[in-house]
């Protein structure tokens, strides 16, 4: 079973930030955040991954609280092409991917 | 990031055949590969993960005898849909790892099956 939550449903204007939460209250010391996302119709799409610390790429930052209980995903800069559904996904480096139900995205002109 | 591709991506069988949908690591050797299927606006299930090798690993509730999954070498994991009914119609995704430690997985861009 996925271990984390998510909101169904979230909309965002273009061009403004887009803030996913995801609460993982029972993670593991040695678990990760993982957070991929899924346009329609295609296979998911690594997006970014931490263990404690604040993570940022050119895609995302990531934001993990300090007790790990919940992280948000933070897309800076939101564009059409950012609808998707975001998975957010708690794992040993060694363990399989457990997709939850993820959160969908839908950005707005 | 590293390229998996599957093919193909849309097939249309016959109930009662099989089909072959095929999954490969492009520019890296994947020792595990796996296999997820998702139905309309649902979430990715995981069906199986496939081991170079050895045989796969298959998820509680998933029939081995009908998706038969194959590895044969680093950069190639087949999975197989036998005696297809209208049912098995779904979404079919792989994925495979660029380590062994599995840090990141890369995903190909799926298989639409539906079976008529």
């Amino acid at each position: 079973d996925a271990k984390t939550t998510q909101p169904t449903s979230m909309d965002c204007a273009e061009g403004r930030a887009a803030n996913l939460p995801c609460n993982h209250s029972t993670i593991s010391g040695n678990e990760y955040v993982y957070w991929y996302r899924q346009i329609h119709s295609q296979g998911p799409q690594y997006i970014i991954h931490g263990l404690k610390n604040n993570e940022t790429n050119e895609m995302a930052s990531l934001i993990i609280t300090e007790d790990r209980k919940s992280s948000t995903l933070i897309l800076p800069h939101a564009t059409l092409r950012d609808t998707a559904v975001y998975y957010c996904i708690v794992r040993v480096y060694t363990d399989k991917l457990i997709f939850g139900t993820g959160t969908r995205l839908q950005v707005f002109p | 990031g590293a390229v998996v591709s599957q093919h193909p991506s849309r097939v249309i069988c016959k109930s009662g055949t099989s089909v072959k949908i095929e999954c490969r690591s492009l520019d890296f050797q994947a020792t595990t590969m796996f296999w997820y299927r998702q139905f309309p606006k649902k979430s990715l299930m995981l069906m199986a993960t496939s081991n170079e090798g050895s045989k796969a690993t298959y998820e509680q509730g998933v029939e081995k005898d009908k998706f038969l999954i194959n590895h044969a070498s680093l950069t190639l994991s087949t999975l197989t849909v036998t005696s297809a009914h209208p049912e098995d119609s779904s979404f079919y995704i792989c994925s495979a790892s660029v380590d062994e430690l599995n840090t990141e997985a890369f995903f190909g861009q799926g298989t639409r099956l539906t079976v008529v």
